[in-house]
């Protein structure tokens, strides 16, 4: 089993709805929850992290965390063409420093 | 916000030969880097953690002899790919963490092409 799972998509959302992102971990221990954004070509930007159980909301973009069921979640609300990207969960295991990345899913939205 | 500057952003060598890339945090000190390598359409592979003043810790399977980090400063890791061979070619990815605040910035990758 992959430390950190992500569907790799692709996944089509039309302009102006919801992009539901998910992944799954397999380490209890995990502490720390990253989503990225990668234009093909270009590195990984960060868009979120989140600690601690629940929901963080920034801007269009919300984290859902749920430590028992170890699934993290990225919304995109009224998704743009813009964001169309590829999206990489990471986690940090506790007392690690360095981020386990999932496969990244293919996002795209159509106009 | 904080930059991680990668050098070269792209290079072309010739089989057998060997590619130094550096990892630059430019406005702030960095005791730790990471070197990531990303075949097309597939995830970032970590590679090794590299540590200032110390020796690299790499991941299963990444040759330390073919792969050779050093990360003599705060601000300053290299990746050398040494006798590169066709499937070295990648996309190589540096990551440093901000010491005094933990965060990680990634620095904007180098694509190696090995003919």
């Amino acid at each position: 089993q992959k430390e950190v799972e992500q569907n790799s998509g692709p996944l089509s959302v039309p302009e102006g709805a919801i992009a539901s992102l998910n992944c799954t971990y397999s380490d209890r221990g995990s502490q720390s929850f990253f989503w990225y954004r990668q234009y093909s070509g270009k590195s990984p930007e960060l868009i979120m992290f989140i600690y601690s159980n629940g929901d963080k909301e920034d801007g269009r973009f919300t984290a859902q965390l749920n430590k028992a069921s170890q699934y993290v979640s990225l919304l995109i609300r009224d998704s743009q063409p813009s964001d169309s990207a590829t999206y990489l969960c990471a986690v940090r295991v506790q007392g690690a420093q360095k981020l386990v990345f999932g496969q990244g899913t293919r996002l795209t939205i159509n106009p | 916000g904080a930059v991680v500057s990668q050098h070269p952003s792209w290079v072309i060598c010739k089989s057998g030969t060997s590619v130094k890339i550096e990892c630059r945090s430019l406005d702030f000190q960095a005791t730790t880097m990471f070197w990531y390598r990303q075949f097309p359409k597939q995830s970032l592979m970590l590679m090794a953690t590299s540590n200032e003043g110390s020796k690299a810790t790499y991941e299963q399977g990444v040759e330390k002899d073919k792969f050779l980090i050093n990360h003599a400063s705060l601000t300053l890791s290299t990746l050398t790919v040494t006798s590169a061979h066709p499937e070295d070619s990648s996309f190589y990815i540096c990551s440093a963490r901000d010491w005094g605040t933990g965060e990680l910035f990634f620095g904007e990758g180098s694509r190696l092409t090995v003919l």
